[in-house]
């Protein structure tokens, strides 16, 4: 079965940094490409970032381009997302998601980044 | 970039009945990358149908997505009580700000 487990979420402060994980398994990971999509508190879905499979090929939205960075560790079959310079509009559940076909088929079950003083 | 619309906000049904949700674009869209997901009170959302009309893995035959162009529509025939949830289109980045299926 298709499984991805999200790890590094918690409280933050604004302006501090975190990073999150994505663990993969149950596919071939590097075959994949992945995405990570945010949920504020009683809010709606947001795309936030894209990986090709190689790694070589990455897309913002412009909420975050220029703080978070998305990378891919295919030899641990692993999706990384740093958080840098982080506002309270940030807080958020975040999920880390494999693409199909331009959207998303399988989703972890997300994890919680509140950024609050 | 593309806006999803999606009505109404919130659809009061009782089960057995039929429901039928709209996603509408800013412009015209490929139905490839359309998408319609169901999410629960604290779940990850679930694929349902891509590709404008095609069921995903254990989507149950109940659920249906048609449309072309701008306008998108997801279908529950006779809903059941595991339906009432939210429901969001997508199209490539850009999701719909979701429909509440809540129970009459």
């Amino acid at each position: 079965d298709v499984q991805l487990v999200e790890s590094g979420g918690g409280l933050v402060q604004p302006g501090r940094s975190l990073r999150l994980s994505c663990a993969a398994s149950g596919f071939t990971f590097s075959s994949y490409t992945m995405n990570w999509v945010r949920q504020a508190p009683g809010r709606g879905l947001e795309w936030i970032s894209y990986i090709s499979t190689s790694g070589r090929t990455i897309y913002y939205a412009d909420s975050v381009k220029g703080r978070f960075t998305i990378s891919r560790d295919n030899a641990k079959n692993s999706l990384y997302l740093q958080m840098n310079s982080l506002r309270h509009e940030d807080t958020a559940v975040y999920y880390c998601a494999r693409g199909f076909l331009g959207i998303e088929d399988y989703w972890g079950q997300g994890i919680l980044v509140t950024v609050s003083s | 970039e593309v806006v999803l619309t999606q009505s109404p906000g919130t659809l009061s049904l009782s089960p057995g009945e039929r429901a039928t949700l709209s996603c509408r674009a800013s412009q015209t869209i490929s139905s490839t990358h359309l998408a319609w997901y169901q999410q629960k009170p604290g779940q990850a959302p679930r694929l349902l149908i891509y590709g404008a009309s095609s069921r995903a893995t254990g989507t149950p035959d109940r659920f249906s997505g048609s449309g072309s162009g701008t306008d998108f529509t997801l279908t529950i025939s006779r809903l059941e009580p595991e339906d009432f949830a939210l429901y969001y289109c997508q199209q490539s980045r850009s999701f719909g700000q979701g429909t509440k299926l809540e129970i009459k």
